[in-house]
């Protein structure tokens, strides 16, 4: 069974198109992540939820758009996507404290605007 | 603002040999924890060890151990008998606060045959 897992895996599509990104976790985690990995390898985080409630909220364009509908799930949604917008997302889950716990990631969803 | 600085883009060693990945970082905290993390070519993310600050004993993890030197603000990964499934990204990452990792630029570690 996947721990975290992500949909889709792959994502093509056109500049300007809005598109969604589905996470979820099974292993009973109470916060969750989404991470940007950019074309030079670089592995930023963009937004944190503990029990549903966004804790972390670094500088992402009003475009990105998080969505935890309960604590096993966290989507993403992207506004008029822009060629920059192009890059590999992770999503990822933990338990409390990241200090204490291990976080787990998904495999990464590879978006490509066109 | 704390930063992670891994200045190896790139390295290769042969099969069996022992290889050091290099990890500078900077933080104002007194106690913190750092990380280790490998991605193959599949993506996934994999915790490889992790080192909290106010432990003077390196961690060491079967073939993977680091080397912390805290006044030096220095976290050096070492990999022995290394093997083809070693090849991969390392990051090397902080803790800021308890919620948010800070993750270096990346060594992409290739393991010849």
């Amino acid at each position: 069974d996947t721990a975290v897992s992500q949909t889709p895996k792959y994502l093509v599509t056109q500049m300007g198109n809005d598109k969604s990104i589905k996470c979820e976790q099974n292993l009973g985690h109470d916060t969750m992540y989404w991470y940007k990995q950019d074309s030079k390898k670089f592995l930023k985080i963009m937004f944190s939820y503990n029990n549903k409630e966004l804790i972390i909220n670094e500088t992402v364009p009003n475009r990105f758009s998080p969505k935890s509908p309960d604590k096993a799930h966290l989507n993403l949604h992207i506004n008029s996507l822009e060629l920059g917008d192009s890059a590999v997302y992770f999503c990822a889950s933990s338990r409390g404290d990241l200090a204490k716990n291990i976080q787990y990631f998904g495999a990464g969803t590879r978006l490509s605007v066109l | 603002a704390q930063t992670v600085t891994q200045s190896q883009p790139e390295m290769s060693v042969q099969e069996a040999e022992t290889v050091t990945l290099s990890c500078t970082y900077d933080t104002s905290e007194n106690n913190y924890y750092l990380f280790w993390y490998k991605q193959p070519p599949s993506r996934q993310m994999i915790l490889v060890i992790r080192q909290e600050a106010y432990k003077q004993q390196n961690a060491t993890e079967n073939r993977f151990s680091v080397n912390f030197q805290k006044a030096a603000k220095s976290f050096s990964l070492k990999i022995s008998d290394s093997q083809l499934g070693d090849t991969a990204m390392y990051f090397c990452a902080l803790i800021q606060g308890a919620q948010k990792l800070v993750f270096g630029q990346g060594t992409r570690l290739t393991i010849n045959p």
